[in-house]
């Protein structure tokens, strides 16, 4: 099914850790973003992207690294993890603005 | 800067009664504007959008909002709520990237 996928589902980290949050959409979107979801705080925003090899920082940028090489792929790295960054995180993609975006099933990171 | 208040953090209705939830942007041109719905341990979808043409919108899930200018506000309706819409709800407001409010959770009661 045509979507966004994030791997992995679930994940587990040290403190100190790095590690890649996979994102991927086949559905030729220009438009992708990573969110963080923390209860009572809505969704913040990470890092964005407007199209291949333009990427821009969001509301909460630090800690994280993003790369847009290619219009299907947007991973998210984490440097050295802190527990501050255990979340749930989100990946999405639009086809432009306005149209609405379309999220990935999530990923459950846990810092430990 | 773009941004959204959604001022109920939780809301609890009975089964078959009518449904508001408020929304309140601040963007300094005209803004898109979405509500979307998360149902527990999912994604998010898309309940409805507006950009611009007649101020009330239509979504999915027998959801309507209506856009008022003078009041910075885009606030999410139905007539009849029913058990299954039991969720979490995020108006969100684009310029040139996607804001979230802080979400307004509802409950139903049977």
């Amino acid at each position: 099914n045509a979507g966004v996928t994030q791997t992995p589902k679930f994940q587990v980290l040290k403190t100190g850790q790095s590690m890649t949050l996979q994102c991927a959409q086949d559905m030729n979107h220009e438009y992708m973003s990573w969110y963080r979801q923390d209860p009572g705080m809505g969704l913040r925003l990470i890092h964005y992207s407007v199209g291949a090899g333009i990427t821009d920082q969001g509301e909460v940028p630090n800690g994280y690294n993003v790369s847009r090489s290619t219009t299907e792929d947007f991973p998210l790295r984490l440097l050295s993890a802190a527990p501050s960054q255990t979340s749930v995180y989100f990946c999405a993609s639009s086809k432009d603005r306005g149209y609405g975006y379309t999220f990935g099933s999530g990923t459950r990171l846990t810092v430990v | 800067a773009q941004s959204v208040t959604q001022p109920d953090i939780h809301i609890t209705v009975s089964e078959g009664a009518s449904l508001e939830l408020r929304c309140n942007y601040s963007y300094g041109a005209t803004p898109y504007l979405f509500w979307y719905v998360q149902s527990p341990g999912q994604g998010l979808q898309l309940l409805l959008k507006y950009f611009s043409g007649d101020t009330l919108v239509q979504g999915i899930k027998g959801f309507e909002a209506e856009f008022k200018r003078s009041q910075s506000s885009f606030n999410l309706r139905k007539p009849s709520v029913h058990w299954s819409d039991a969720a979490e709800y995020f108006c969100a407001v684009e310029g040139q990237k996607l804001v979230f409010g802080q979400g307004t959770r509802l409950t139903i009661n049977p």
